[in-house]
């Protein structure tokens, strides 16, 4: 797989229920971003993992919200007792981070989780 | 609020006219860069450019960037029908935070054939 790909593609639930995102990002690439895009709008930035440094989750809406990577590799969003205003469209990226710091590398994008819930 | 804004929020051209969007932004940037999103899923990577460069070209696009004017410019020539799609521009703050993009809304590009 040459793409970053994501799981499932798409999600109905019911409002209350909690979902799995999953994300694989490109391998070798270290840093993986999770956005959520809703309906017209542009992406709202979520968490942010970079090696084994503590990930950045200051873009989580809520504590029902939370986020892992294992092994530096697949990625994982979960949304626990969900609400209808998480509806959305989840996307998750990857980028290739050199010299152990940030970098403004280029993110490639998967095809995102469409979540739907009643 | 958003960092970056696209504009106009919808642009509609025939085939072959160039296609020209525009994004400001409000503070201090690392570097802006523009995506494609076809059909509301994946964001492709376009261009990227840092903040001590003011134009960048990459085959039918060009950007450009006025940091003293918080703006950039994306200009598609010749646009095609596959052109048709959103385009958004995300900036990167300086700093040790300059992983994390802001992205308008997006400006939505049809090419009619």
């Amino acid at each position: 797989g040459a793409g970053v790909s994501q799981s499932p593609s798409n999600k109905v639930t019911e409002k209350g229920k909690d979902v799995e995102l999953r994300c694989d990002p490109i391998s070798g690439h270290t840093a993986l971003y999770w956005y959520r895009q809703s309906l017209g709008q542009g992406l709202e930035f979520l968490i942010y993992f970079q090696g084994n440094s503590a990930p950045d989750k200051s873009g989580l809406p809520s504590d029902r919200f939370s986020a892992e990577r294992t092994g530096g590799s697949v990625s994982t969003l979960t949304i626990q007792r969900t609400q209808q205003e998480d509806s959305a469209v989840y996307l998750c990226a990857s980028s290739l981070v050199a010299g152990g710091a940030p970098s403004s590398n280029e993110q490639f994008f998967g095809p995102g989780t469409r979540l739907t819930v009643l | 609020s958003q960092q970056g804004e696209e504009d106009p929020q919808a642009l509609s051209i025939q085939e072959g006219e160039n296609a020209t969007m525009n994004c400001s932004y409000k503070t201090s940037i690392n570097n802006l860069q523009w995506y494609r999103q076809n059909s509301g899923r994946g964001l492709v990577h376009l261009i990227l450019i840092r903040s001590n460069e003011r134009e960048k070209h990459s085959g039918r696009l060009r950007v450009t960037l006025d940091t003293s004017k918080k703006s950039s410019s994306l200009l598609i020539t010749a646009s095609r029908a596959a052109d048709t799609a959103s385009y958004f521009c995300a900036t990167a703050l300086p700093g040790g935070s300059n992983y994390k993009l802001t992205f308008g809304k997006g400006t939505l590009l049809t090419v009619n054939p």
